[in-house]
C-alpha cells in the first residue's frame, strides 16, 4: 500500500501555480520523494525528486518540509496540458508505489 | 531522447489463451518494472528485474511470468487469461547506481492495451 496521503482533487486556475501537497510522514531517512503524474491512460510521467533540500527543473518544483515529513509540488503556471492525476511516491531502490494520486484540474 | 518502448501497443485475446508482452528499455537501462492498470486504477506493482534478475516481486498471478534477457529487454508471458487481466500493462526502466545512491528515477512506457474477450 501506498504510504503517502494527497487530497483526492484540486482545481487550478489556468496561468496559476498548482501547489500539490503530499503528507509522508512515515518516510524514513533514506526514501526520496518521487513525483509523477499521469495523462489519461498514458504512460506515468517522471516530474522531479529529492531527499530533503528543495528542487527545481523545467516541470516542477519541489519543497520538502525540513522534517521531511510532507511535501509540495509547485507547478509555477498551470497548463491544460497539466490536467493530470499526480502521484506522490517515497521510494529508496525498490518498485514505486502508486497511491491513489490527486486528480488535478487545470479550468480555462 | 529514446524512451521506454512497449510491443504491441494494443492486443486482444480469448479467454484462456496466452499472451506475450514485450518492453525495451531505454538504452544502458538496466532494471525494468511491469505495472498492470486496471480500469478506474491506480497502477500496481507486478514485477521486476535487475541484471537479468528478478528484484522484487508484487501481486503477480501465479499464471503470470516474466523475465529479462541479456540485451535488458523484458517480457510479460500470461497464460490462462481471464476477463479479469484486461488492464493497461506498463513498463519502466531505470539505471542503478551505487548503493549509497539509491534515488534513481523510473521511466515508463506507453502501455500496452490487453482486452480479453
Amino acid at each position: 500500500d501506498a504510504k503517502t496521503t494527497q487530497p483526492t482533487s484540486m482545481d487550478c486556475a489556468e496561468g496559476r501555480a498548482a501547489n500539490l501537497p503530499c503528507n509522508h510522514s512515515t518516510i524514513s531517512g533514506n526514501e526520496y520523494v518521487y513525483w509523477y503524474r499521469q495523462i489519461h491512460s498514458q504512460g506515468p510521467q517522471y516530474i522531479i525528486h529529492g531527499l530533503k533540500n528543495n528542487e527545481t527543473n523545467e516541470m516542477a518544483s519541489l519543497i520538502i518540509t525540513e522534517d521531511r515529513k510532507s511535501s509540495t509540488l509547485i507547478l509555477p503556471h498551470a497548463t491544460l496540458r497539466d490536467t493530470a492525476v499526480y502521484y506522490c511516491i517515497d521510494n529508496y531502490g525498490q518498485n514505486f508505489v502508486f497511491g491513489p494520486g490527486t486528480r488535478l484540474s487545470v479550468l480555462p | 531522447a529514446a524512451g521506454v518502448i512497449q510491443s504491441p501497443r494494443h492486443l486482444i485475446k480469448e479467454k484462456r489463451e496466452t499472451a506475450t508482452l514485450k518492453c525495451y528499455p531505454i538504452p544502458r537501462h538496466d532494471t525494468v518494472y511491469w505495472y498492470q492498470q486496471g480500469p478506474g486504477q491506480d497502477p500496481q506493482f507486478l514485477i521486476s528485474f535487475y541484471e537479468k534478475m528478478q528484484s522484487d516481486k508484487g501481486s503477480i498471478p501465479d499464471r503470470f511470468s516474466a523475465q529479462q534477457f541479456s540485451d535488458y529487454h523484458s517480457e510479460l508471458n500470461m497464460s490462462s487469461l481471464e476477463l479479469g487481466d484486461s488492464a493497461l500493462y506498463f513498463c519502466a526502466s531505470s539505471i542503478s547506481t551505487s548503493i549509497a545512491s539509491m534515488n534513481t528515477e523510473a521511466f515508463f512506457g506507453q502501455g500496452t492495451r490487453l482486452t480479453v474477450v
